[in-house]
């Protein structure tokens, strides 16, 4: 069965170092998006992608962010400079062509010292 | 504006006993609404989805939900809970005209044995 996956499933950086979190989203899905789930609290919607460009994004989306799909099956997320409350666990997910169903992948637990 | 609100940020049943999580929401147009589960360290895996069809929706592990108009309700229930269902289980609301995603707090399942 077809799934998400995301890589690393933890990554561990120094405060102001660039990260990028990577995601294979299902091959034949058209809108991608990342959540981050901050521990202990609920889950928060970040951007929506489609048609190689961004659709929606939240405010929490803010210039030290980006996403970029660098080739046909790759979906990253890039944070500039990261700050300590960064630390998360970042979701993608993906979902087809009229079906609102999203799809997630097993997520990266983002710790920024 | 969408939104959704868990009652509940706990609860606790007995294992065999059954089980209700309270979820209201607010959409302005038709929405779609998910119930999803999360067990420690682990992903999002969808439990069960509405998007307009039968307003009793059934989904994995025995789940059920009611999907109700009139009280802006889409309660998660189960005849009689097994200790793997302990557990934190999101309600999400998403409106037709795009795909996002707007979670609840979330509600943490225990089961008592």
């Amino acid at each position: 069965e077809p799934e998400v996956t995301q890589t690393p499933s933890h990554q561990v950086t120094q405060m102001g170092q660039e990260v990028i979190l990577r995601c294979v989203p299902i091959s034949n899905h058209l809108y991608f998006y990342w959540y981050r789930q901050i521990l202990g609290q609920k889950v928060e919607f970040l951007v929506s992608f489609y048609n190689n460009e961004i659709s929606e994004k939240s405010e929490i989306f803010d210039d030290q962010f980006s996403v970029e799909r660098p080739d046909g099956s790759n979906f990253t997320l890039k944070i500039r400079s990261t700050k300590l409350e960064d630390s998360a666990m970042y979701f993608c997910a993906s979902n087809g062509q009229g079906l609102n169903e999203q799809f997630f992948g097993p997520g990266t637990r983002l710790t920024v010292l | 504006a969408q939104s959704v609100t868990q009652l509940d940020s706990h609860v606790s049943v007995s294992e065999g006993t059954p089980v209700l999580l309270r979820c209201n929401y607010s959409s302005s147009y038709s929405p779609s609404l998910f119930w999803y589960v999360q067990h420690p360290n682990k992903g999002l895996q969808l439990l069960l989805k509405y998007t307009s069809a039968a307003t009793l929706v059934k989904g994995i592990n025995g789940f059920e939900a009611e999907f109700k108009k009139s009280e802006t309700s889409f309660h998660l229930t189960k005849p009689s809970a097994h200790m793997s269902d302990a557990a934190e289980y999101f309600c999400v609301v998403s409106e037709r005209s795009n795909y996002q995603l707007i979670w609840g707090a979330g509600t943490k399942l225990i089961i008592k044995p």
